[in-house]
């Protein structure tokens, strides 16, 4: 099993650009989260899913949109990227709210 | 502010020596997890403590949850360079909340 894989590893915008990160898991987990880990900040919840076609916001979700059309899938996206965008992303996945597994994350910059 | 507080927040020690770090809240969780997390990975989950007073031991790693339920401690004894990585305490309030991550402790084990 692969566990919780995403795509990119890297990525490098320009202000104003768009950008869709991606999410897999394999463990036929209902719950799927996005985080952004800053320095000194910790793991920050951006948006979060309960379930295929299910999405709510997090702790910071202003500046990103996310989609769960399939049950392994949880999408990130970026419409206009800001500079204070450039972040660590991580996903997570979980049976319930607790013990999640995470992905190895998306270093993203923004210039 | 931070409903989950850590200490210390760096911590360099030699190879061989014991250490604690703890993670503490004004609030009553049902449960808190201990992830480590190594440079350019994401979190693994090491425990969860559920019960109060709950002591729990992963190799040369323990883990203590609060009578109360409102602090827990880890210990590692003989710390290796193996260690070194940044460890985080999250918790949940009820089983249906959403998880909540503290800042980290950084831990640096010099061999």
């Amino acid at each position: 099993n692969a566990g919780v894989t995403q795509t990119p590893k890297f990525r490098v915008l320009k202000t104003g650009q768009s950008m869709t990160l991606l999410c897999a898991q394999d463990m036929n987990h209902e719950y799927m989260y996005w985080y952004r880990q800053d320095p000194g900040m910790g793991l920050r919840l951006i948006h979060y899913s309960v379930g295929e076609g299910t999405t709510a916001k997090g702790e910071v979700p202003d500046g990103y949109n996310v989609s769960r059309l399939k049950k392994q899938n949880f999408l990130l996206g970026l419409e206009s990227a800001a500079p204070s965008q450039t972040s660590v992303y991580f996903c997570a996945s979980s049976y319930s709210y607790y013990e999640q597994y995470f992905g190895p994350g998306t270093r993203l910059t923004v210039t | 502010t931070q409903l989950l507080e850590q200490s210390p927040q760096f911590l360099s020690i030699q190879e061989g020596e014991n250490l604690t770090v703890y993670c503490n809240s004004s609030s009553v969780f049902s449960s808190l997890q201990w992830y480590r997390q190594e440079p350019g990975e994401g979190p693994v989950l090491l425990v969860t403590v559920v019960t109060g007073g709950e002591v729990k031991k992963l190799k040369r790693l323990t883990f203590q949850f609060g009578d109360a339920r409102k602090d827990s401690s880890l210990h590692i004894t003989a710390a290796q360079p193996g260690d070194t990585g940044l460890y985080l305490c999250a918790g949940a309030k009820t089983s249906y909340d959403k998880v909540i991550f503290g800042p980290g402790t950084s831990l640096s084990v010099i061999p």
